[in-house]
């Protein structure tokens, strides 16, 4: 089955620093992913959909420039939070679909990032 | 705006016992109706998934209940064990305008607890 590989699992960063976070297709080509951030407690919220060759499309209120996406592969997409900052420490996730695919959506395992 | 509403936020059962978790969306454009089980600190893994033109789905334990003209699917998971305690996530997908993709929305999530 489609399988999607987020990486690293947690990350600890200090204030002002930059932290990158990858998800990887590993047995499909998608040339769509998304990015989610996840509170306690709450459910998943849509961040951005990440195209591959394209810039992302971001939803309304997520800073751009803070949250940068990168899709430059059919199997590679990466979030950097920029200037990281104690309210971005949160629980992200990536996702994928197929190229092809409409309806079979795969998720990543998360990122638990804390910014001290 | 929510578009799936999800109910209960939290529920516990008995062993053996069944478990119901209702969702209600509002955008008859919908035409994707999965379900998501994530466990903590874990992504979300899907379950089982419904289309529109048919009104139940039965995977092993799992069943979804799906009622077009009330805009209303259900989760039933039958002989629940202490093994199903997680958080569960509805979801209902449609295409996006001018392009070939899709996108997922998510209800709040219901924390189920199945106690031995």
């Amino acid at each position: 089955g489609a399988v999607v590989s987020q990486h690293p699992s947690w990350v600890i960063c200090k204030s002002g620093t930059s932290v990158k976070i990858e998800c990887r297709s590993l047995d499909f080509q998608a040339t769509t992913m998304f990015w989610y951030r996840q509170f306690p407690k709450q459910s998943l919220m849509l961040m951005a959909t990440s195209n591959e060759g394209s810039k992302a499309t971001y939803e309304q209120g997520v800073e751009k420039d803070k949250f940068l996406i990168n899709h430059a592969s059919l199997t590679l997409s990466t979030l950097t939070v920029t200037s990281a900052h104690p309210e971005d420490s949160s629980f992200y996730i990536c996702s994928a679909r197929p190229q092809g695919g409409y309806y079979g959506y795969t998720f990543g395992s998360g990122t638990r990032l804390t910014v001290v | 705006q929510q578009q799936v509403k999800q109910s209960p936020q939290s529920l516990i059962v008995q062993k053996g016992g069944i478990s119901i978790i209702n969702c209600a969306y509002e955008n008859t454009a919908f035409d994707y109706f999965p379900w998501y089980q994530q466990f903590p600190g874990k992504g979300p893994a899907l379950l089982i998934a419904i289309r529109p033109d048919v009104s139940e789905k039965k995977e092993g334990r799992f069943t979804i209940s799906f009622n077009k003209s009330a805009k209303q699917f259900s989760l039933h998971i039958m002989d629940s064990q202490p093994g199903d305690s997680a958080t569960y996530f509805c979801a209902a997908s449609k295409k996006l305008q001018g392009t070939s993709g899709s996108r997922l929305t998510f209800g709040e999530g219901t924390q189920l607890t199945v106690n031995p």
